[in-house]
């Protein structure tokens, strides 16, 4: 059973550029949600994505969007990005909304 | 809204001592409830999980947490640490079946003195 990967590692980008960052789910799951996680902080909720539909949002700006694709692997979007997006996003994915995540290791971004 | 509240963001302890992590949560519905553990390097994974029941449940480690409904908590325990439960422990609040909104608490970090 393969795990929840995410791509890129790390990334660093300059204030006003746009990035997508990658997830894999695990095998089976069909759903797919994005944290921010500054530091020092617990993980914010950005959005879910259940069989390709978004299925709920948190607190953050439409400039972050989201895609699932028909494999369940998904993709956030950031753009116009500012300094304050500089954070570990974490992917995390389930078998179904509202049950046990299963997290992936992150992808840390800077703006500079 | 809904909201977790940890309360102790940084606990030192000596091996062997015991461990109790406190965790609140404000939403008046149907909650299910989570604790996830960060080891130093490694990615969050679930310690242990309650959705209905005994509200006493155990989880890998020999962690265990109790939800008490009327208190709106869900404390993590652990009788006697290790050096390797050096992690950083978030309390999640997931608002029932079928929601896809969770919360988590802004996590304690907690270091074991071998």
């Amino acid at each position: 059973e393969t795990g929840v990967t995410q791509s890129p590692t790390h990334l660093i980008k300059t204030r006003g550029q746009q990035v997508t960052l990658r997830c894999s789910s695990q095998s089976g799951h069909n759903t797919v949600s994005w944290y921010q996680q500054a530091l020092g902080q617990g993980p914010q909720f950005i959005f879910q994505y259940y069989r390709e539909e978004e299925n709920g949002r948190g607190n953050f700006p439409p400039r972050f969007s989201g895609l699932q694709f028909p494999n369940y692997s998904s993709e956030l979007n950031v753009n116009a990005l500012e300094l304050d997006d500089s954070a570990l996003y974490l992917c995390a994915s389930s078998l179904d909304a509202g049950n046990e995540q299963f997290f992936g290791p992150g992808t840390r971004l800077t703006v500079l | 809204a809904q909201s977790v509240s940890q309360h102790n963001h940084h606990v030192i302890l000596s091996e062997a001592a015991s461990l109790e992590l406190g965790c609140n949560y404000s939403y008046g519905g149907t909650v299910n409830l989570f604790w996830y553990v960060q080891y130093p390097g490694q990615h969050l994974q679930l310690l242990l999980k309650y959705f209905s029941g005994d509200p006493l449940v155990k989880g890998i480690k020999g962690f265990e947490a109790e939800f008490i409904k009327s208190k709106f908590s869900f404390n993590l325990r652990k009788p006697s640490v290790q050096w390797s439960d050096t992690a950083e422990y978030f309390c999640a609040v997931n608002a029932g079946a079928g929601t896809y909104k969770y919360i988590f608490g802004t996590g304690t970090r907690l270091k074991v003195l071998a």
